[in-house]
């Protein structure tokens, strides 16, 4: 059963435009979401995080959206540029209170931006 | 580069056997988490040490085992191994245990069990 979902497995989006990827969980139990981005041969590299007690989180040009009530977050990148293609995972955790230090990953969605 | 290292790059073997991946931690961190990413799968998390014990275990299979050495290095051993084994392995480090601590990300080492 996957808990963590992203739907999409690629999106293509112009340069300098806004780049949105979604992800859904199922878990009403996690209090903490992350993004990664993985470049080719590359390990993941975290981006960007978001507490449960928070529904928007910013840095620079990422933002991070929390629905709790829909469980759904989602990524936006204003303005998207070409170094930002990349694999975009989303991960979870119910650890945020200390109870775990699981992540729970989803499968990722690959972002092409065009130059 | 993220500081941590993981050796080797890439692992050919058979079914059957058994094969060692080592993961160094970015320098002063205390723990270790591995992770397994099979195609078209997110990373599913293994086990994780911090400073030399086992604090968390995801859905390692018992054929797997792992352990963090006195210098903090880690080892993630793969016995019995089969077709469905073949994945690239990451291993992460941070600086304490929880899970508010950023996770760094070795480059990984794929696994292909023919």
């Amino acid at each position: 059963d996957q808990q963590v979902k992203q739907n999409s497995p690629s999106l293509s989006v112009q340069e300098g435009r806004i780049s949105i990827l979604n992800c859904d969980y199922t878990n009403s139990m996690f209090d903490y979401f992350l993004w990664y981005k993985k470049y080719p041969a590359e390990g993941p590299t975290f981006l960007i995080s978001i507490s449960s007690i928070k529904d928007k989180n910013e840095d620079g040009r990422f933002t991070v959206f929390l629905n709790k009530s829909a469980k759904h977050l989602s990524l936006h990148i204003v303005p998207s540029q070409p170094g930002d293609s990349a694999v975009y995972f989303c991960a979870a955790s119910d650890g945020y209170g200390g109870a775990t230090n699981k992540l729970i990953f989803g499968t990722g969605t690959l972002l092409a931006v065009q130059p | 580069d993220s500081g941590v290292t993981q050796t080797p790059k890439h692992l050919i073997t058979a079914t059957g056997q058994r094969v060692t991946l080592r993961c160094s931690p970015r320098s002063g961190d205390l723990s270790v988490y591995w992770y397994q990413q099979s195609l078209d799968q997110g990373l599913q998390f293994l086990i994780q040490y911090y400073n030399g014990e086992e604090r968390a275990k995801g859905n390692i299979l018992e054929r797997f085992s792992a352990q963090q050495f006195p210098d903090l290095h880690s080892e993630l051993n793969l016995s019995s191994l089969e077709l469905g084994d073949s994945a690239l392995y990451f291993c992460a480090s941070s600086g304490g245990g929880t899970i508010k601590e950023t996770q760094y990300f070795g480059p990984g080492t794929r696994l292909l069990v023919l």
